[in-house]
């Protein structure tokens, strides 16, 4: 089964516009993180936001906000006021605790904000 | 605080023949983990370093390997390149490796060819 499920390959939002990216994950450990990154054309993987399994509280880093639904698995991203430079990959990402650091990556969304 | 550098940033190589990549971990990063993307196959997990010893591995062949120097540097090699092994290979460097939220920061990739 697959660990981190993205199942929207590409997204169009209005730039000044907000978007909801959506995550899934499964895991039977109860301890875990899930990890957003952006991915421009250019390659690098671009840290954005973290959400800890035990985290009582959404997590939010300026513009990006984490909606986490534990009972659903779930772990949305949520970028508000979209910006020409937001168009990218983004990945969702999960690390269980008892895997070491291998990080499991979805197939990622493809985002494009239009003028 | 610089961040994480990989070389060179692009590769082009013959059937047949080895590779080395190189990467330089954040300062104090002690944890270095290697990943494979390819357009078919995504992000793939290919091996995680920590204090110069291999402590994770993904499902690659053994043609894939990699070493960790006393300054934490890290290098991966591929002997007999085939053509599949054409991908953007990631380096992500991390504290310690270890919890759940220890973040994975990333390098600008070495974009690899095979012909």
């Amino acid at each position: 089964a697959q660990k981190i499920t993205q199942t929207q390959p590409g997204m169009f939002v209005q730039e000044k516009e907000a978007v909801t990216l959506d995550c899934t994950y499964d895991t039977s450990d109860p301890s875990y993180g899930l990890f957003w990154y952006k991915q421009p054309s250019s390659g690098e993987m671009i840290f954005l936001i973290y959400q800890g399994s035990y985290d009582q509280q959404n997590a939010t880093e300026g513009r990006y906000s984490l909606n986490f639904q534990k009972a659903r698995k779930s772990a949305n991203l949520v970028i508000s006021a979209s910006q020409l430079g937001d168009s990218a990959m983004y990945f969702c990402a999960m690390r269980e605790s008892d895997t070491g650091n291998q990080f499991y990556f979805g197939t990622g969304t493809s985002l494009t904000v239009i003028p | 605080k610089a961040g994480v550098t990989q070389t060179p940033r692009y590769l082009i190589k013959t059937r047949g023949q080895q590779v080395t990549l190189s990467c330089s971990p954040i300062s104090g990063h002690r944890s270095v983990s290697w990943y494979q993307q390819t357009p078919g196959q995504g992000l793939q997990f290919l091996f995680e370093y920590f204090s110069e010893t291999q402590r994770n591995k993904g499902n690659f062949p053994g043609r894939f390997s990699g070493r960790q120097f006393s300054n934490s540097r890290s290098e991966m090699n591929v002997s007999t390149l085939e053509l599949g092994d054409s991908a953007l290979y990631l380096c992500a460097s991390s504290s310690t490796g270890r919890g759940t939220t220890d973040t994975q920061y990333f390098g600008p990739g070495t974009r690899l060819t095979v012909l």
